[in-house]
């Protein structure tokens, strides 16, 4: 069975400072990787996802991730964070396209300081 | 247009009440989920269904039953409610990819 593994709970960064959240998988086969944001008593929103091809790809809100296989990593990455980007983020794995039976992360709450 | 919608936002029940979760989407995706969001745990699914007329167990089934009524609606059932089932509950439906997700039901169960 698939997991994910979110190392860090929880991450504060300054405005304007780069952000990487850190995501390993585990499974077999090339998986089906995304990166949802939850904010405070909100769902969950997509920021981006990878299936094949390029392994780094561009997502909403200037956001990006790159699916390292050797590292069975997918980090998620910003050049420069703003205030409204605190929030907590999921990383999640899934197996079989068309079927979001997803696996999550335990999700790392961001928090920006001025 | 509302996406994904669940009722109630809110609700506290005593051990061995029953509810109903009610959840409806207005964007004709043929899948629909249902997730439970817990602190430390993340995201884990329930139950789903890929079609009108179709369900199946996913990671943590037990104490809860699923109805998908027609292709709009897919509802979860707490029969005998425990405290072990406090928790924010989701609903998301897909076309294929990406999940559409609900904000929530926040349930306390004492």
């Amino acid at each position: 069975a698939q997991s994910v593994t979110q190392p860090d709970i929880h991450i504060t960064v300054s405005e304007g400072a780069s952000l990487e959240l850190r995501c390993n998988y585990s499974y077999g086969a090339t998986p089906y990787l995304f990166w949802y944001v939850q904010s405070p008593g909100q769902g969950l929103q997509l920021l981006l996802k990878y299936f094949s091809g390029d392994t780094l790809v561009q997502g909403i809100k200037g956001f990006e991730a790159e699916f390292k296989r050797s590292q069975s990593s997918f980090n998620l990455r910003k050049p420069s964070v703003h205030w409204s980007d605190a929030a907590e983020y999921f990383c999640a794995v899934g197996v079989d396209f068309g079927n979001e039976k997803l696996t999550f992360g335990t999700g790392t709450r961001l928090t920006i300081i001025p | 247009n509302a996406g994904v919608t669940q009722t109630p936002k809110f609700q506290v029940l005593k051990t061995g009440q029953s509810m109903t979760l009610q959840c409806a989407q207005d964007m004709n995706h043929n899948s629909m989920y249902w997730y439970r969001q817990d602190p430390g745990m993340g995201l884990r699914l329930i139950y789903y269904s890929a079609s009108e007329g179709t369900t199946d167990k996913g990671e943590v089934p037990n104490g809860y039953n699923v109805s998908r009524l027609n292709k709009r609606e897919f509802s979860l059932r707490l029969e005998s409610a425990a405290p072990s089932q406090t928790s924010v509950y989701f609903c998301a439906s897909s076309p294929n990819s990406p999940l559409h997700f609900g904000n929530g039901t926040r349930l306390t169960v004492t």
